[in-house]
């Protein structure tokens, strides 16, 4: 079965600073992988996704992701965070045969002025 | 290009009443799936439709829950004699083509409150 975890529930970071947003996977075959963002009383944005090719990835507002196969991770980063990227982040995964996502239980990124 | 649209955003039922949920996906895609998102939880999957067909149901409740996408119209779920615990937020979202490497586009959600 597939699946997905984010092994922090909140991130702190300050203004300017760079951030992460871990994602770990766990599936049967090649993974699709993606990132949504949610703001408030919001629907969820999608950022970027990896299919296949280059291990980096970037994506809307600044974010990159880097696809890490043999430690099964898909972590989100920013060089520099913003007061206005505090949100929640969540990862998903689908395989190559399947139609829904698998979403992580989301992480709450607070950036601080 | 309008994308997914959602309505009611909010809707209050009691216990025993019917929720109807509506979505119009975002023009030229025909695909829609529905998620429902608990308090300070993740997107649980609950239904894949594509026009007039159910793809994938496995995420979806065997009673009280039911989904439709007609030929015309929105996608409907359906929720008959509801009860606290379908207290939630559900989120339609909507794909142009078939197949995994293709991002989906959620609409901003309906939040249901059952009193």
């Amino acid at each position: 079965a597939q699946s997905v975890a984010q092994p922090e529930d909140q991130v702190n970071v300050a203004e300017g600073n760079p951030l992460t947003v871990k994602c770990t996977y766990s599936v049967s075959g090649n993974p699709y992988l993606f990132w949504y963002v949610q703001y408030p009383n919001r629907g969820l944005q999608f950022l970027l996704k990896y299919i296949t090719g280059d291990n980096l990835v970037k994506g809307s507002y600044g974010f990159e992701a880097e696809f890490n196969k043999s430690q099964t991770s898909f972590h989100l980063k920013k060089p520099s965070a913003l007061v206005s990227d505090s949100a929640l982040y969540f990862c998903a995964v689908r395989v190559a045969y399947g139609q829904n996502f698998v979403f992580g239980p989301g992480t709450r990124l607070s950036v601080l002025p | 290009n309008a994308g997914v649209m959602q309505n009611p955003r909010h809707l209050v039922r009691r216990r025993g009443q019917e929720a109807r949920l509506r979505c119009s996906p975002m023009k030229g895609h025909s695909h829609v799936y529905w998620y429902r998102q608990l308090p300070e939880e993740g997107l649980k999957f609950m239904v894949y439709l594509q026009k007039e067909n159910i793809i994938d149901e496995s995420g979806m409740p065997k009673e009280r829950f039911s989904a439709e996408f007609p030929k015309e119209g929105p996608s409907i779920l359906r929720i008959q004699q509801v009860v606290r615990g379908d207290s939630a937020a559900y989120f339609c979202a909507s794909s142009p083509e078939t197949g995994s490497s293709y991002e989906q586009y959620f609409g901003p959600g309906t939040r249901l409150t059952v009193t």
